[in-house]
């Protein structure tokens, strides 16, 4: 069954720091892959998606991921975070031809002054 | 930015009641959504559809019922109400011309049954 996990609940880290999310999914056949954002009291935003080509997909807000099909992951990254960056972040994915979007189970991320 | 809507964004209601929560979009998407957002931030499949006349289950059993007698407009309904329906609700509905690769998502409304 595809199933897709963040494996860190929260991420403190310093403003100006660099930062990794971790996403890892598990499927034996192609999927589309999906970063989204929660702000407070909001809805989800697109960061950005990877459906195919170039291995490393920029999106909004200056993060990006890296799909990795051997290690089954699609980390994201931001080079130097900042105070407006503290959110939920949730990666999901669509297995090809099926109908679902299934999402990880969040991480929230809290950027210290 | 989307043009999708959900109303009330936040509803405080007694034990046995009957709610509707609307999500309404003008996007004219033919594939709508359900999510349960738990406290601790992980969001269940509850409700799709794939056009008007068309509901199907989600991945995440739920005593609430849905219905899409028109293309803008996906309501959810819980007949009676109960603290264990207390949780945050986000509609959403995704665009045929992307391949339904990018779903569009309402600020949710927070449901406390009390």
């Amino acid at each position: 069954a595809q199933s897709v996990t963040q494996l860190d609940s929260q991420v403190p880290v310093f403003e100006e720091a660099p930062v990794e999310l971790r996403c890892n999914y598990s499927s034996s056949v192609s999927v589309y892959l999906f970063w989204y954002v929660q702000y407070p009291n909001q809805g989800l935003q697109l960061l950005l998606k990877y459906l195919s080509g170039s291995t490393l997909v920029k999106g909004i807000n200056g993060f990006e991921a890296e799909f990795n099909k051997s290690q089954t992951s699609f980390h994201l990254r931001k080079p130097s975070v900042h105070i407006s960056d503290t959110a939920e972040y949730f990666c999901a994915a669509i297995i090809q031809g099926a109908q679902k979007l299934v999402f990880g189970q969040g991480t929230r991320l809290t950027i210290n002054p | 930015e989307a043009d999708i809507y959900q109303t009330p964004r936040y509803l405080v209601i007694g034990t046995g009641k009957k709610i509707t929560l609307e999500c309404s979009q003008t996007m004219g998407h033919d594939k709508m959504y359900w999510y349960q957002q738990d406290p601790g931030m992980e969001l269940h499949l509850i409700h799709y559809s794939y056009g008007v006349n068309s509901t199907e289950k989600g991945d995440l059993s739920s005593e609430s019922t849905v219905s899409r007698i028109r293309t803008e407009h996906f309501p959810l309904t819980l007949e009676s109400a109960r603290p264990s329906h207390t949780s945050q609700y986000l509609c959403a509905s995704s665009d045929p011309g992307q391949g339904h690769t990018e779903a569009f998502f309402g600020q949710g409304t927070r449901l406390t049954v009390v």
